[in-house]
């Protein structure tokens, strides 16, 4: 069983539409993130969220909101998409500040 | 806030050749500290990590990293680096005042020819 999968894989679409990334991690950690990896392979934090707290990076534009229905599902929704948002979405999770396990990722390509 | 640094963009070298990337960390309080491998069109996955004890760590594959808190430096090292090596490295820090979240170095990528 994959541990932190992600869907869809591969994501095209048009300027201004909104899209959402699933991501669900059958591990039982309490922590799930989401990450940005761009064209230069720069990983960079979004959000991290657990039971408890959200935590957000503050350079992420509110068109990204992160949305979890329980704490194996943490999805994230894009409105108005901009060709700027173009990379690769990396869904994680882990416990208590252990290692992260992450899912193949989401390559969204917006045109 | 904590941040990561890896010095080294781009490496290549020769099959058997030795290897270190560095990475160097800005943190005042007690860190966790990942090496992360991503083959190419693949996902994140964990190459060592370092919580305490024993500063030199060893990882799967054959690598191994060495902390060293007077430099805030944990460097990766693998003594004979094969083609199948070829990826891109990344450093990771989670220091324990930051949420429990990863932060990421710049990454290294490595190319070993055959």
């Amino acid at each position: 069983d994959t541990a932190v999968s992600q869907t869809p894989k591969y994501l095209v679409t048009q300027m201004g539409n909104d899209k959402s990334i699933k991501c669900e991690q059958n591990l039982g950690h309490d922590t799930m993130y989401w990450y940005k990896q761009d064209s230069k392979k720069f990983l960079k934090i979004m959000f991290s969220y657990n039971n408890k707290e959200l935590i957000i990076n503050e350079t992420v534009p509110n068109r990204f909101s992160p949305k979890s229905p329980d704490k194996a599902h943490l999805n994230l929704h894009i409105n108005s998409l901009e060709l700027g948002d173009s990379a690769v979405y990396f869904c994680a999770s882990s416990w208590e500040g252990n290692e992260a396990f992450f899912g193949q990722g989401t390559r969204l390509t917006v045109v | 806030a904590q941040s990561v640094s890896q010095h080294n963009h781009h490496v290549i070298l020769s099959e058997a050749a030795s290897l270190e990337l560095g990475c160097n960390y800005s943190y005042g309080g007690t860190v966790n500290l990942f090496w992360y491998v991503q083959y190419p069109g693949q996902h994140l996955q964990l190459l060592l990590k370092y919580f305490s004890g024993d500063p030199l760590v060893k990882g799967i594959k054959g690598f191994e990293a060495e902390f060293i808190k007077s430099k805030f430096s944990f460097n990766l090292r693998k003594p004979s680096v094969q083609w199948s090596d070829t990826a891109e490295y990344f450093c990771a820090v989670n220091g324990d005042n930051a949420g429990n979240m990863l932060t990421f170095g710049g990454g290294t990528r490595l190319m070993v020819k055959p």
